[in-house]
């Protein structure tokens, strides 16, 4: 799998959208880019994936830049329960051998 | 839907002691993952089965380490005479399987365990 760099931490202010972006210049083009959450105290929680098209689901939206090398997750009003660790991961097989970094720590302020 | 469940969703042990945590999926996964999260990192995988059949191990998994899935359902995670070092979040996840690019993983809010 792909190495993903993402910003360890982020801000944003509750009803604005928040954009957190994710590196991955060494992706393959059999390779997806996959997005997980983890709220504090619980499991992660998918999000959203994609291959090369935008793509867009009641949780969120997935930028992927024409060379693939980038990423972006939009969530278009971010709420105070959207606070969480953001995992971008890029990944074949999305199931058996998930790698996921130390992500982004998004806190939505009031 | 019930989503996974993992119990107990904490543990305390002394060291060299055994431990096992439960993980009940999805009723219609078939697929059913292991993940160790320690503080401050992303989860790091340990195993998966298909069903019954243990398909993958992560070389994380020593010989310490036993994951069973006896009738394809719930699964069990034993670690024997564990170490201050195996202390971390165990999650489960399950999945329907499928096709391995459209893959969703659903997690349970795993078992925190505590070596002392």
């Amino acid at each position: 799998d792909a190495k993903t760099t993402q910003p360890p931490s982020m801000d944003c202010a509750e009803g604005r959208a928040a954009n957190l972006p994710c590196n991955h210049s060494t992706i393959s083009g059999n390779e997806y880019v996959y997005w997980y959450r983890q709220i504090h105290s619980q499991g992660p929680q998918y999000i959203i994936h994609g291959l090369k098209n935008n793509e867009t689901n009641e949780m969120a939206s997935l930028i992927i830049t024409e060379d693939r090398k980038s990423s972006t997750l939009i969530l278009p009003h971010a709420t105070l329960r959207d606070t969480a660790v953001y995992y971008c991961i890029v990944t074949r097989t999305s199931g058996s051998r998930l790698t996921f970094g130390e992500g982004t720590q998004l806190t939505v302020n009031p | 839907d019930t989503g996974v469940s993992q119990d107990p969703r904490h543990k305390i042990t002394k060291r060299g002691q055994n431990v096992t945590f439960r993980c009940d999926p999805i009723s219609e996964h078939n697929r059913l993952y292991w993940y160790r999260q320690t503080l401050g990192q992303g989860p790091e995988f340990l195993t998966y089965f298909q069903n019954e059949a243990q398909l993958e191990k992560s070389r994380l998994l020593s010989d310490r380490f036993s994951a069973e899935r006896p009738k394809g359902s719930f699964s069990t995670l034993e670690i024997q005479r564990t170490e201050q070092g195996d202390s971390a979040m165990y999650l489960c996840a399950s999945s329907l399987g499928g096709h391995a690019t459209n893959e969703k993983l659903f997690f349970g809010s795993g078992t925190q365990l505590s070596v002392l």
